[in-house]
């Protein structure tokens, strides 16, 4: 089967940084995707990672081990609007189907 | 660029009943994907149509079905409804059928609600 885990909340302060991880156990690898979506509206994409290491893209990045099963998100200068959900999501052996964890919602605080 | 576009945004329907929701693509996309979001929970993949062919299923029962047309704009339909149903339905277009290579681009989803 396919097992993700993400943590359900996490707070942080704005200007801050903070780190969303996500492990993952999937018959199969093609790439791990994170995407956010505000309350009420469509998941918007942020990264993929499919080898090993950091990538790098604004204020966001997204780290993969696979070896491990783990990635991470990072958020660095947090703002308000980074408020959020904030899903993992693989790509198994199917390769036309995304596997999602049930997300994690994050409160930035003033 | 015209982004994914899903039709209507909320729906209220009754148990047994039979629902059609519908999406258009993104521009130049031609790869339209449907999930299923229940409260609180992640999508969960229903299917996929990629050149008006279903490509790949998710596990959902055969009440739940799809149409692809030339200009790759989707409908899904789900008969005879039950409670569980209730959920935010979001379509996403993409390039191709590789999720691997191609990101999603969801639409804002249908609120679907079974009384």
């Amino acid at each position: 089967g396919q097992n993700i885990d993400q943590p359900t909340e996490m707070t942080a302060t704005e200007g801050a940084i903070v780190q969303i991880n996500c492990t993952y156990q999937t018959s199969g690898f093609n790439g791990l995707f994170w995407y956010q979506q505000h309350a009420g509206e469509a998941p918007t994409f942020l990264s993929y990672n499919v080898l090993d290491g950091l990538e790098e893209k604004g204020r966001f990045s997204s780290f993969l081990s696979r070896s491990k099963g783990y990635s991470y998100l990072l958020l660095k200068e947090l703002q308000m609007k980074d408020s959020a959900s904030y899903l993992c999501a693989v790509n198994s052996n199917s390769g036309y189907a995304l596997n999602f964890g049930k997300g994690t919602s994050l409160l930035v605080t003033p | 660029e015209t982004g994914v576009t899903q039709s209507p945004t909320h729906l209220i329907k009754t148990r047994g009943q039979q629902v059609t929701l519908r999406c258009s693509s993104q521009s130049g996309h031609n790869t339209v994907s449907w999930y299923q979001q229940a409260l609180g929970q992640g999508p969960q993949f229903i299917f996929q149509y990629y050149r008006e062919e279903e490509n790949g299923r998710g596990n959902f029962p055969p009440r739940f079905s799809g149409l692809q047309f030339p200009n790759y704009s989707s409908e899904l339909n789900v008969n005879a409804l039950e409670l569980d149903d209730s959920a935010l339905y979001l379509c996403a277009s993409s390039l191709d059928r590789g999720a691997y290579n191609s990101p999603l681009h969801f639409g804002n989803g249908t609120r679907l609600t079974v009384t």
